[in-house]
């Protein structure tokens, strides 16, 4: 089955530095991914839309300036948590499609600014 | 491999009957299940969850029933209403290795016909 990987599992920062994750579709083109953050037990929160070679499309409320996205090719897109604060911590999670309806996800990961 | 499988890509049922969507896993070590309702063109969103200490978990339409020892879950809406109509994910959640890992289904898609 298709697979999605995230880079790293989780990492943890100091305020003000810049954190990449990676979003990897292992074994498909991925046209379009999407980046979630979950708080604890609660909802994803879409932040962002991405198609490969494409500007993210992002939610309302979600500051694209300090979450930069990047879709550069149909494997692999990255999330920029730019000048990291504490209230960026959280759990992020990204899902791939293929350009059907489903949505491989990625197993998260979990960021802690210090 | 497959953590969190559900069998059922698909799912019909007529209005104001039960709608049943199951979803079994293999890692004991998940102690948190959820359930996500996806549109198209949205995010998926929170529906209902289950400790795993519990076995049934009801929140109005939805229940949530969990058999540990099966490692099975279903989530049952009564009764199903044309507006349920949408893509169904499971998820579990576990601390492995002190990375927190959420896992999720491919989805099982309802159609509740009028």
């Amino acid at each position: 089955g298709a697979v999605v990987s995230q880079h790293p599992s989780r990492v943890i920062c100091k305020s003000g530095t810049s954190v990449k994750i990676e979003c990897r579709s292992l074994d498909f083109q991925a046209t379009t991914m999407f980046w979630y953050r979950q708080f604890p037990k609660k909802s994803l929160m879409l932040m962002a839309t991405s198609n490969e070679g494409s500007k993210a499309t992002y939610e309302q409320g979600v500051e694209k300036d300090k979450f930069l996205i990047n879709h550069a090719s149909l494997t692999l897109s990255t999330l920029t948590v730019t000048s990291a604060h504490p209230e960026d911590s959280s759990f992020y999670i990204c899902s791939a499609s293929g350009g059907g309806e489903t949505q491989y996800f990625g197993p998260g990961t979990r960021l802690l600014v210090l | 491999d497959q953590q969190v499988k559900q069998n059922s890509p698909s799912l019909s049922v007529q209005e104001g009957r039960i709608s049943i969507l199951n979803c079994d896993y293999t890692n004991s070590m998940f102690d948190y299940f959820l359930w996500y309702k996806k549109y198209p063109a949205e995010g998926p969103t929170f529906l209902i969850s289950i400790s795993s200490i519990k076995d049934k978990n009801e929140d109005g339409r939805f229940t949530v029933f969990l058999n540990k020892s099966a490692k099975h879950l279903s989530l049952h809406i009564v009764p199903s209403q044309p507006g349920d109509s949408a893509v169904y994910f499971c998820a579990a959640s576990a601390i492995q290795g002190g990375s927190e890992k959420l896992v999720f289904g491919k989805g099982t898609k309802l159609t509740v016909n009028p």
